[in-house]
């Protein structure tokens, strides 16, 4: 079974910051998703990779297989990025296992 | 972009009736998935659904639990006698391809179900 864990679990900033979201994993994938959630409760997955770097706008996300962890960077940070992002990794099988998740406020 | 539309958005019901969540996926896509999130907690899988059966289940998904694609174009989650745990959003997911093999996932907006 692999274990998700994401820090920080809270995260404020101010407009402009940089920001950086961890999420490391306990056992071998095939994939990670990134994955954003707003306050209405729905769910847009943001990156999947398995290597590398993938770069969307001012988001930036990064993984590493060996070590087990990737990160989601957010560049000149603005108010409407603040949701809840979320690390969801699959294996072998077909569904995802989450993390919990690490909630961002960003301020103007 | 093509969405996955789930209905009704919010479902109240009473302990030990049957609910039916639907979910319409995207056309092309050939996978579907049920999560659920309990209020303060992880996305918990249910149910993955290819080709007319269930891939895999969580344990989760006991007998209480079921899954059909009626026609075409639904994909419905149907729930027995519910119980006051089963509260919680209930988010349909489709993919073109199975999500282990780099697939990307699209989620519904969700179904809040609240059982009381």
């Amino acid at each position: 079974k692999n274990e998700v864990e994401q820090s920080p679990q809270n995260l404020t900033a101010q407009e402009g910051e940089f920001i950086t979201i961890n999420c490391s994993y306990s056992v071998g994938i095939s994939a990670l998703h990134w994955l954003q959630q707003h306050p209405g409760g729905g769910i847009v997955s943001l990156f999947m990779l398995s290597s590398g770097k993938k770069k969307h706008g001012r988001l930036i996300a990064t993984i590493n297989i060996q070590e087990k962890h990737s990160s989601l960077h957010i560049t000149a940070s603005h108010p409407r990025d603040s949701a809840v992002y979320i690390c969801a990794v699959t294996g072998t099988a077909s569904k995802l296992t989450f993390g919990t998740g690490t909630r961002l406020q960003v301020t103007l | 972009e093509p969405e996955v539309t789930q209905t009704p958005s919010h479902q109240v019901t009473q302990m030990g009736q049957e609910v039916i969540l639907r979910c319409v996926p995207i056309s092309n896509h050939l996978y579907f998935y049920w999560y659920r999130q309990i209020l303060g907690q992880k996305v918990e899988f249910l149910v993955s659904f290819y080709n007319n059966e269930i891939s895999e289940k969580s344990e989760i998904f006991d007998d209480q639990f079921s899954v059909e694609r009626p026609d075409g174009s639904n994909f419905t989650l149907k729930i027995r006698s519910t119980k006051l745990e089963d509260s919680a959003m209930y988010f349909c997911a489709s993919s073109r391809r199975q999500a282990s093999t780099n697939e990307k996932l699209f989620f519904g907006s969700g179904t809040q179900l609240s059982v009381l």
